[in-house]
């Protein structure tokens, strides 16, 4: 069975300091891998995706992850937050069909 | 990115009503369309993945009775909660892969937050 999990619950940072959040995954095959954000009362917006290739990918707003398949990890980097980016960050796995979410991130960026 | 729409986007109802939420891909055609569920505070829970012209497919636990999911065209899923209680308030998030893609994300719609009183 596939199962992510993020093991911080709640991560504070400083405007402008580093980010990462991290993700570590169980899955059968060759995993397909997500990073989505939820602002409060809103849907998900895909920050970026693993699917092959390149193990470090780039996302939008500033954001990249790196897949290490040794560690079954694929954790989020951001290198200077800004506080727009306060939010809900869920990491997901999951083959061409359903979606196994992690319990999420929650993010808060203090001034 | 592909447009998933949701609608409504918020809904109050009587307990003992029914409720019925709609997920539409705007520009693309979805043959697989999935229903999550998340409480306040709380990842998504897979509820249901919904298959254009069959039956949808219920995860464990998921009462397939009072969570009906019709998927007619290939750019429309409709998720009905029947006779509502407040234990079924909860947000409701679509999501739909475009079929005409390999190895693509499924996008989301914006949710829907529904409240029974």
């Amino acid at each position: 069975a596939q199962s992510v999990t993020q093991p911080d619950i709640h991560i504070t940072v400083s405007e402008g300091a580093s980010l990462e959040l991290r993700c570590n995954y169980s899955y059968g095959a060759t995993p397909y891998l997500f990073w989505y954000v939820q602002s409060p009362g809103q849907g998900l917006q895909l920050l970026l995706k693993y699917f092959s290739g390149d193990t470090l990918v780039q996302g939008i707003k500033g954001f990249e992850a790196e897949f290490k398949r040794s560690q079954s990890s694929f954790n989020l980097r951001k290198p200077s937050v800004h506080w727009s980016d306060a939010a809900e960050y869920f990491c997901a796995v999951g083959g061409n069909e359903k979606l196994t979410f992690g319990t999420g991130t929650r993010l808060t960026i203090i001034p | 990115g592909a447009v998933v729409s949701q609608h409504p986007s918020w809904v109050i109802c009587k307990s003992g009503t029914s409720v019925k939420i709609e997920c539409r891909s705007l520009d693309f055609q979805a043959t697989t369309m999935f229903w999550y569920r998340q409480f306040p505070k709380q990842s998504l829970m897979l509820m249901a993945t919904s298959n254009e012209g069959s039956k949808a497919t219920y995860e464990q636990g998921v009462e397939k009775d009072k969570f009906l999911i019709n998927h007619a065209s290939l750019t429309l899923s409709t998720l009905t909660v029947t006779s509502a209680h407040p234990e079924d308030s909860s947000f409701y998030i679509c999501s739909a892969r475009d079929v005409g893609l390999m190895n693509t994300e499924a996008f989301f719609g914006q949710g829907t937050r529904l409240t029974v009183v």
